[in-house]
């Protein structure tokens, strides 16, 4: 079957510190993977896309990147987190059938 | 670039009858899906129903339906018999492209009364 991990379900981070989120994909191989963050309130923006090893599309300019070193791990990352990078985060991969997202992360920034 | 409208920020119905949430579209693509995914308290997204932009027919899911009108780019979310389980946020959203890259709107909370 496939399915989706990522991890971990809840953080608490200082400002300035970095970060590192994972999400991996299993049952299918070369999916489009994505990072979605939700902030309070409001609806899901993306942020990277990738359609495969090494590819990887920034829809917003901002403090994180991601990275894709295998098929089906996708990574989030920061140097440095800002107050404003706090919210919940969802990693997902695609098919015609419809998006597949992940128990997400709560990212709180302190 | 495609943009997605839920212009209900929060609905309620009665437990048993039916609700529906607006969606609306634009697009340039003549080729698109369009989703309805929910999101309960635990924040896990949920596919709820999909509909292909070539197909004429509405989607159905158990009491779950859409109405979809592409001339309108409307993609409304019908539920029937509605349940308590089904007090969350619905989420409309777009998918075109070869990558499948999907726009959401911003939800509509719905809440069941019992």
């Amino acid at each position: 079957s496939q399915t989706i991990h990522q991890w971990p379900a809840t953080l608490v981070q200082p400002v300035g510190s970095p970060l590192s989120l994972e999400c991996t994909v299993e049952g299918t191989s070369n999916p489009n993977l994505y990072w979605y963050r939700q902030a309070a309130g409001r609806g899901l923006q993306l942020l990277f896309y990738s359609v495969g090893i090494g590819q990887i599309s920034s829809e917003v300019p901002q403090n994180l990147s991601a990275s894709r070193p295998q098929d089906r791990q996708f990574i989030l990352s920061s140097k440095k987190l800002l107050l404003s990078d706090s919210g919940f985060y969802l990693c997902a991969w695609s098919t015609v059938y419809g998006y597949t997202f992940g128990s997400g992360t709560r990212l709180t920034v302190v | 670039a495609q943009t997605v409208t839920q212009s209900q920020p929060e609905m309620s119905v009665q437990e048993a009858e039916t609700v529906t949430l607006s969606c609306t579209y634009d697009t340039s693509e003549s080729d698109y899906y369009l989703f309805w995914y929910k999101q309960p308290p635990s924040r896990q997204m949920i596919l709820v129903i999909r509909q292909e932009a070539y197909k004429q027919q509405n989607a159905t899911e158990n009491r779950f339906s859409v109405n979809f009108q592409k001339a309108a780019k409307s993609f409304s979310l019908k539920i029937s018999d509605s349940q308590l389980g089904d007090a969350a946020m619905y989420f409309c959203a777009f998918a075109a492209g070869g990558y499948q890259k999907v726009t959401f709107g911003i939800g509509t909370k719905l809440q069941v009364i019992p």
